[in-house]
């Protein structure tokens, strides 16, 4: 089973411009959660999609949005970007309907720099 | 803020010791997961623990739940230089069902 795959790797945009990250998650998964993952504020939880609707959310501003396909393919995007959003943003797929009670699996990250 | 909370911090140990870390957390939980990350690249799940366990075990690897104290324990046995890596507890809380939030981790480092 192919895992989770994030597109693309590496990104380098500069302030003011939005960005579009993807995320692939396992075949037969139905929940994909995204995190935020910086060295000051570590691993945070951006949102979660399960079957096309989102089901949780954390606590970022409105210039973070999301979006899940009938596939389950998951897209994050980010609008006006700030120096402050350069990080590594994980993908995890989950399988199990809609249960917590199942490990996530991850993406490699898409490695975002701000310029 | 991050609700589950990694100790130590770091550590440093040699190939063949054991290796422990805790993480504690402040609301009522679903289940605890642990999870491995190796230089900045994605997460590996190790361990999911629920809130009626105390332990669990996997290969070298045992967990333990302590709900009364709002802690939990992962224990590496007999480390191995392989094991370096950061390790991050993730809590489900009971009012926030599937939103994780994790803990800043422990760096761990093995040295031959």
């Amino acid at each position: 089973k192919a895992g989770v795959t994030q597109t693309p790797r590496y990104l380098i945009k500069t302030r003011g411009q939005q960005v579009t990250l993807s995320c692939s998650p396992i075949s037969g998964h139905r929940s994909v959660s995204w995190y935020q993952q910086t060295p000051g504020q570590g691993l945070q939880f951006l949102f979660e999609y399960f079957s096309e609707t989102q089901r949780n959310k954390g606590n970022f501003p409105g210039r973070f949005s999301g979006r899940q396909f009938s596939n389950s393919r998951s897209e994050m995007n980010v609008s006006t970007l700030e120096l402050g959003d350069s990080a590594l943003y994980l993908c995890a797929s989950r399988g199990g309907g809609a249960s917590s009670y199942n490990e996530q699996f991850f993406g490699p990250g898409t490695r975002l720099t701000v310029l | 803020s991050q609700q589950g909370e990694e100790d130590p911090q770091a550590l440093s140990i040699q190939e063949g010791e054991n290796a422990t870390m805790n993480c504690s957390y402040k609301t009522s939980i679903n289940n605890l997961q642990w999870y491995r990350q190796n230089s900045g690249r994605g997460l590996v799940h190790l361990i999911l623990i629920r809130s009626n366990e105390r332990e669990k075990h996997s290969g070298r690897l045992r967990v333990t739940l302590d709900t009364s104290k709002k802690s939990s324990s992962l224990l590496i046995t007999a480390s191995r230089a392989a094991d370096t890596a950061s390790y991050f507890c993730a809590t489900d809380f009971r009012d926030s069902w599937g939103k994780f939030q994790f803990g800043a981790g422990t760096q761990v480092v093995v040295t031959p």
